[in-house]
């Protein structure tokens, strides 16, 4: 079946610029995750979602960061006024969502997002 | 707070030795551990993980890492690589009780294979 797909794959905008990025879980994942892989750095959480409502998002950086699943599915993470330490690949991950800590996430190819 | 370490952000072994991917974490309490990788313009794949039981877990593609509580360690290894290992691996703990999502990620160890 179709995995964990995300776009655009790249995204290049201007610095002060508002923009959207969209992931497509797996079909019948309720649990969808977004990270920030910075460049030679890990992926850093940022957001998980259960469901349409946001069950942590202890890992946003500052009030410009705003992610939203308003049916339970797809998810859009969307950047105010941009700045160019904003520049990384963000991944999304989905899960089966069961409520168990240890279940797998399954990740996206991640957008890759320059701020010029 | 829960944080994880990579020694070595490259590692370079022969086609046919053993690779052995290094990874401690910092938390007294032990957390769920996780080995994933990631090709080039791929999204991470899981390898293996530790949650409770065995302490030598096996993985895909002939991995395997056993956690030693004694050394907050969980070491990747293989007995023999393959061209095809060449890739960046990722260490990540979540902390029991935590938030499910939350996976606290090393900085990754890039492998690469010599023929």
């Amino acid at each position: 079946g179709a995995g964990v797909s995300q776009t655009p794959s790249n995204k290049v905008t201007e610095k002060g610029k508002y923009v959207e990025l969209r992931c497509d879980p797996i079909s019948g994942h309720t649990a969808l995750y977004w990270y920030r892989q910075s460049l030679g750095q890990g992926p850093e959480f940022l957001i998980y979602f259960q469901g349409t409502g946001a069950a942590d998002d202890s890992g946003l950086p500052n009030d410009r960061f705003f992610a939203v699943r308003p049916e339970g599915s797809v998810s859009t993470l969307k950047i105010q006024r941009t700045e160019r330490g904003d520049s990384a690949v963000y991944l999304c991950a989905s899960s089966a969502g069961t409520n168990s800590r240890i279940e797998t996430q399954y990740f996206g190819p991640g957008t890759r997002l320059l701020v010029l | 707070a829960q944080s994880v370490t990579q020694l070595g952000s490259h590692v370079s072994v022969s086609e046919g030795a053993l690779v052995l991917l290094r990874c401690n974490y910092s938390s007294s309490v032990p957390p769920y551990l996780f080995w994933y990788v990631q090709y080039p313009n791929q999204g991470l794949q899981l390898l293996l993980k530790y949650t409770t039981g065995a302490t030598l877990v096996k993985g895909i593609n002939g991995f395997e890492a056993e956690f030693k509580k004694s050394e907050t360690s969980f070491h990747l290894t293989k007995p023999s690589a393959h061209m095809s290992d060449a890739a960046e691996y990722f260490c990540a703990a979540l902390t029991p009780g935590g938030s499910q999502g939350n996976l606290i990620f090393g900085k990754g160890t890039k492998l690469s294979v010599k023929p």
